[in-house]
C-alpha cells in the first residue's frame, strides 16, 4: 500500500497560488495519483488525477516529477471558498484498498 | 456523482443495539467502500467490497461487518453499537477502469448514546 504524507495544515490569502505537496515514496508502476477536496459535513470530491508530468483542469494543476515519488497540487488564485481539507490518494494497484492519509487543512484568509 | 445514496443520513441509537447502514449505487461499479471519519480526523477504511459476496477488511474493521448480496448495495452493520462508533460514515465507489477515481456518498451521521 502506498502511504502518503502531506503537511497537516496551510494558511493562505485570497488571490494567492497555493501549492500542496504529497510524498508517496512507495508508489507502484500502475498507480494513478488523485487529489480530493472535502468541505465540512460533506464527502470528499474528486479534483484532479494524473500519472506523470503535468495535468491541468479548470480548477487545479497537478505536477508529478519523473520519479513519481511526490506530487504537487496547485490551486491558482485561491478564494475563501477553497478553504477545505485536501487529500492525496495513490491508487492501490491490485488490491484497490484505498488508505487515506491525514490530508492538508487549507485555510484561506481574507 | 455515480448515483450513490446512503441511508439513513442521521441516526441516534443506544449502546448495545444493532445498526445497519446502507449504501446504494445506480451504476453497478465493482468496488465499494465504507469509511468512517471522526471530528478533525481523516478518513479511515472500515471494509471494502470487490464484488458480490466478496469483501475484505480495512484499517478499522473490528466491531463492524459488511455484506454485499447484490452489486448495487453494500451494507455496514454494527452488531452491538458502542459510543466509540459515534462517527460520520461515508460510502464510496471506485469508477471501473485503470484510473479508478473514488466517488463518495453524502455520509451517514451516527450517534451512539
Amino acid at each position: 500500500l502506498a502511504k502518503t504524507t502531506q503537511p497537516i495544515s496551510m494558511d493562505s490569502y485570497e488571490g494567492q497560488e497555493v501549492n500542496i505537496t504529497c510524498s508517496h515514496n512507495n508508489i507502484a508502476t500502475n498507480d494513478y495519483i488523485t487529489w480530493y477536496q472535502q468541505f465540512p459535513s460533506q464527502g470528499p470530491r474528486f479534483i484532479i488525477q494524473g500519472y506523470k508530468t503535468k495535468v491541468t483542469n479548470e480548477v487545479a494543476s497537478l505536477f508529478i516529477p519523473a520519479d513519481r515519488k511526490s506530487s504537487t497540487l496547485s490551486l491558482p488564485r485561491v478564494s475563501l471558498s477553497d478553504t477545505a481539507v485536501y487529500y492525496c490518494l495513490v491508487g492501490a494497484s491490485g488490491t484497490y484498498k484505498y488508505i487515506f492519509g491525514t490530508g492538508t487543512r487549507l485555510k484561506v484568509l481574507a | 456523482d455515480a448515483g450513490i445514496t446512503q441511508s439513513p443520513r442521521h441516526k441516534v441509537t443506544e449502546t448495545g443495539t444493532p445498526v445497519t447502514l446502507r449504501c446504494h449505487q445506480t451504476e453497478n461499479h465493482r468496488y465499494m467502500y465504507w469509511y468512517r471519519q471522526d471530528p478533525g480526523h481523516g478518513l479511515r477504511l472500515i471494509h471494502y467490497s470487490y464484488g458480490v459476496k466478496d469483501t475484505d477488511k480495512g484499517e478499522v474493521s473490528d466491531g463492524y461487518s459488511v455484506s454485499r448480496s447484490k452489486t448495487e448495495d453494500f451494507l455496514l452493520t454494527l452488531e452491538s453499537a458502542t459510543s466509540s462508533q459515534t462517527s460520520v460514515y461515508f460510502c464510496a465507489i471506485r469508477r471501473d477502469g485503470d484510473t479508478g477515481e473514488l466517488f463518495f456518498g453524502e455520509g451517514s451521521r451516527l450517534t451512539v448514546l
